[in-house]
């Protein structure tokens, strides 16, 4: 158990739809970051927090959000869903924001998006 | 911009046997970290092994051990006594303030 905690796990939706996926990252972690992997794809870097403030955006697309609260916790909001976007959606959290010690991010277990 | 090259999409290693699996990364950054993490079929991220950039000495944990070369660019990782249930996704992943970049991953297969 990483410590990271991703919910729901699995997740069924229809075209058009909007879904708020849920992390909640390691006790201490003050920088979570958000994955999308497709299916047999590698990892791709969405967004990441630190603290509360968005620190550095990837591939995340406009229809795509997300936020970390003041408890630390974070969600991606995915709206207007396409077939496209079923993927395994990964949060990882780390201590730091950058290189220094104990900075590596240790995974949650992923939220299974299936968009119908 | 930073990049991360995996250029083994596959490989497999007979049990017991040693394999080297190969990353490649671009950066003009003196100080970043490297990482491997595996991803079996349950697709849970397991980190295995992490290495600074500013340490000379290639980092090991048990049956795992990374060759960095800096100057080339350049962290291999390297598995001893393969076992079964070595057989995963292995993704080598590039860390500055602000960046965490992964490969496109090796699958590798442990055969009995």
């Amino acid at each position: 158990d990483s410590g990271v905690t991703q919910t729901p796990k699995h997740l069924i939706t229809a075209t058009g739809q909007r879904v708020t996926l849920r992390c909640s990252p390691r006790s201490g972690d003050l920088s979570v970051y958000w994955y999308q992997q497709s299916l047999d794809q590698g990892l791709q870097f969405l967004i990441q927090y630190y603290n509360g403030e968005e620190r550095a955006k990837g591939n995340i697309l406009e229809r795509f959000s997300a936020q970390q609260f003041p408890d630390l916790h974070s969600e991606l909001n995915l709206s207007s869903l396409e077939l496209g976007d079923s993927a395994l959606y990964f949060c990882a959290s780390s201590v730091g924001g950058g290189p220094g010690r104990n900075t590596e991010a240790f995974f949650g277990q992923g939220t299974r998006l299936t968009v119908v | 911009a930073q990049t991360v090259t995996q250029s083994q999409p596959e490989m497999s290693v007979q049990e017991a046997e040693t394999v080297t699996l190969s990353c490649t990364y671009d950066t003009s950054e003196n100080n970043y970290y490297l990482f491997w993490y595996k991803q079996p079929p349950s697709r849970q991220m397991i980190l295995v092994i992490r290495q600074e950039a500013y340490k000379q000495q290639n980092a090991t944990e048990n049956r795992f051990s990374v060759n960095f070369q800096k100057a080339a660019k350049s962290f291999s990782l390297k598995i001893s006594d393969s076992q079964l249930g070595d057989t995963a996704m292995y993704f080598c992943a590039f860390m500055k303030p602000g960046k965490y970049i992964f490969g496109t991953g090796t699958r590798l297969k442990v055969l009995a």
